[in-house]
Order: structure tokens, then C-alpha cells, then sequence
């Protein structure tokens, strides 16, 4: 079974702290993803990895920053949070194949910025 | 573009009738399309894609290149069925999914 793990299911952070969500994937996936999860709004990529070290921009990178030093470590990071970064926060995990590819999620972290 | 789009945000049917979410995309390639569910307090899982052409716990979806949809549909829906659905399509030489939405299903008992 793939496992996508999340450091923290809650989290409540002040304005302008910086903050580190980590996701571990257990399953030697290549690509990895951070989304935001908004009502209305569906999933929004923040940034994903295809590789260690390696990243690209998703559709929401403003605000946010990405690093991927091993496989398996997938770390997202507010540099300085702000309340419209309240939010659930879901990692995901894929295999580099073809493009039918299921993303593994983890349980999400619900942020909030106050 | 590409685009997926969910018209509905909340659909609400009776246990036993049918449903039917909808779900159109834009993209003017080949299409590889998924459904994604989301229980309550549980995590975002695959439930069905379009490849596979298999039914899971109930639920089919077609794909119609000409309308450029792919609704998924169940003849006789069940509590358990409650949940949040979305819609994703893969695109060409892309790791990424594009999402839509999301719809809300209430199953009433």
C-alpha cells in the first residue's frame, strides 16, 4: 500500500511566522505535489517535483517555496505566512510512467493563519 | 487552455434514484481523464479512469470525445455514496492533473 504521510493534520500559525509543511512518500515515486484545497475553488498546484532537487512552478507559487533534497521528502514552505494562506494543504505522490498515472494523497494539513 | 469544468458545486439526490455528476473538459489533444473522491475525513482517492473502463463500487463513466465530457453515473445511488467528486484530466508530456472544482454529492436517506 503507498503511503503518503503528513507531518501535522492542524496547524495554526501567526502572520509573518515562516512555516514548513513536510510530506514522506513511501513508495520510491519520481514526482511529488503540493496543493491547495479551497471550497469552490478545487485542488490548485503549488509546485511540484519530478525529481530530487529538482521543481517547477505550479498555479498558485506566489507566497510559497518548495525543497526536495531526498526522494522520498517532499517540504513546502511559507516564508512568511498570511491569512489568505489559510488553507488544507494536500501532498501527493505519482510514479514516473505514462500519463496514466494515479497521485497518492496524504491526509491534508489544515492551516490556519491568524 | 486546457480546462475542466464541474458545473455543479452540490448535487443532492434520494437513496435508489439515479445520479449523474457532470464533468467537460477543453483540450484539444488526446485526453486521459480520472474521477477522484473524497469521503468525509478521509483522503483524496482515485475512484475511476477512463482507460481502465472498469466500474468501481458502482459507478461508470464514459468518455464522449465529441462532447467533450466525461459524467460519471450511478443507476442507484447509496449513502454511502456521500462524498466530494472531482474531475482531472492528463495532459500531453505533463506530470500534472488538472482539476476541476469539485462537486459535493448528498446521498438523502
Amino acid at each position: 500500500d503507498v503511503k503518503v504521510t503528513q507531518s501535522s493534520r492542524y496547524l495554526v500559525k501567526r502572520t509573518g511566522e515562516k512555516v514548513f509543511l513536510e510530506c514522506v512518500q513511501d513508495m520510491d515515486h519520481e514526482n511529488m505535489f503540493w496543493y491547495r484545497q479551497d471550497p469552490g475553488l478545487g485542488l490548485r498546484l503549488i509546485y511540484f517535483s519530478y525529481d530530487v532537487k529538482m521543481k517547477e512552478k505550479g498555479d498558485i507559487p506566489e507566497g510559497y517555496s518548495v525543497s526536495r533534497e531526498k526522494k522520498e521528502r517532499f517540504s513546502l514552505i511559507l516564508e512568511s505566512a498570511s491569512t489568505n494562506q489559510t488553507s488544507m494543504y494536500l501532498c501527493a505522490s505519482s510514479l514516473f510512467q505514462d500519463r496514466d498515472y494515479e497521485q497518492y494523497f496524504g491526509p491534508g494539513t489544515r492551516l490556519t493563519v491568524t | 487552455a486546457q480546462r475542466v469544468t464541474q458545473p455543479e458545486k452540490l448535487l443532492s439526490v434520494f437513496k435508489g434514484a439515479p445520479v449523474e455528476l457532470k464533468c467537460n473538459y477543453s483540450y484539444s489533444g488526446s485526453p486521459e481523464l480520472f474521477w477522484y473522491v473524497q469521503y468525509s475525513r478521509q483522503r483524496l482517492q482515485l475512484l475511476l479512469r477512463h482507460i481502465s473502463r472498469e466500474s468501481i463500487k458502482g459507478f461508470t463513466a464514459d468518455l464522449n470525445k465529441g462532447e467533450t465530457s466525461f459524467h460519471l453515473k450511478k443507476p442507484f445511488a447509496q449513502e454511502e455514496d456521500s462524498a466530494m467528486y472531482y474531475c482531472a484530466l492528463s495532459v500531453d508530456s505533463n506530470y500534472q492533473l488538472i482539476w476541476g472544482a469539485g462537486t459535493k454529492l448528498i446521498i438523502k436517506p
